[in-house]
């Protein structure tokens, strides 16, 4: 089993839809979870980062983490065809270790 | 914020030749550095952590012989692809942390093509 496992998709929505990006993970030991952006052939754009379990929002997007069921979401409300991108989790032990460990990504398209 | 600047974006070389790519971080010292490889339609793969003042630390399975780590000043790590050959043909990028609140910054990646 992957300690980060994340629905490849892909996902395809209309604009203006609300996507909902999902990862799960294994390990409880998981404190710093990111979700980034990435365009075809270019490098991952962070877009959100949270500490432990709880809510952020910024703009269009929230993060959520609920580490009791080992579960985070990214949503994207109002979304463009700027949007379409593959979108990663990524997570992260602790300040002792400093590897992150992804979630495959998922490929969204916003049909405009 | 942070910026992490990649080069080269993109570099054609012959097979048996070796190649450099260089990660710099712009507004602010990186003492670590990471080395991600990427396949088509697939997640990063970390190769190595490379250290300021001292050796890189190599994943399992990634020859430290064929992917030589360099990471002189607190600003630059490079990356030397010796030898290649064309299954060494991939998207290779790095990433630096400006601090753990901060999250990861990867650069532009460098797409290498071996012909």
């Amino acid at each position: 089993q992957k300690e980060v496992e994340q629905d490849p998709g892909p996902l395809s929505v209309p604009e203006g839809a609300i996507v909902s990006l999902n990862c799960t993970y294994s390990n409880s030991a998981f404190q710093y979870f990111m979700w980034y952006r990435q365009y075809s052939r270019k490098g991952p754009e962070l877009l959100m980062y949270t500490y432990s379990s709880g809510n952020k929002e910024d703009g269009r997007f929230t993060a959520q983490v609920d580490k009791s069921s080992k579960y985070i979401s990214l949503f994207i409300r109002d979304s463009q065809p700027s949007d379409s991108a593959t979108y990663l989790c990524a997570m992260r032990k602790g300040s002792a270790t400093n590897k992150l460990i992804f979630g495959t990504g998922t490929l969204l398209a916003v049909q405009p | 914020g942070a910026v992490v600047s990649q080069h080269p974006s993109r570099v054609i070389c012959k097979s048996g030749t070796s190649v450099k790519i260089e990660c710099r971080s712009l507004d602010f010292q990186a003492t670590t550095m990471f080395w991600y490889r990427q396949f088509p339609k697939q997640s990063l793969m970390l190769m190595a952590t490379s250290n300021e003042g001292s050796k890189a630390t190599y994943e399992q399975g990634v020859e430290k012989d064929k992917f030589l780590i360099n990471h002189a000043s607190l600003t630059l790590s490079t990356l030397t692809v010796t030898s290649a050959h064309p299954e060494d043909s991939s998207f290779y990028i790095c990433s630096a942390e400006k601090g753990i609140q901060h999250g990861y910054t990867f650069g532009s990646g460098t797409r290498l093509t071996v012909v």
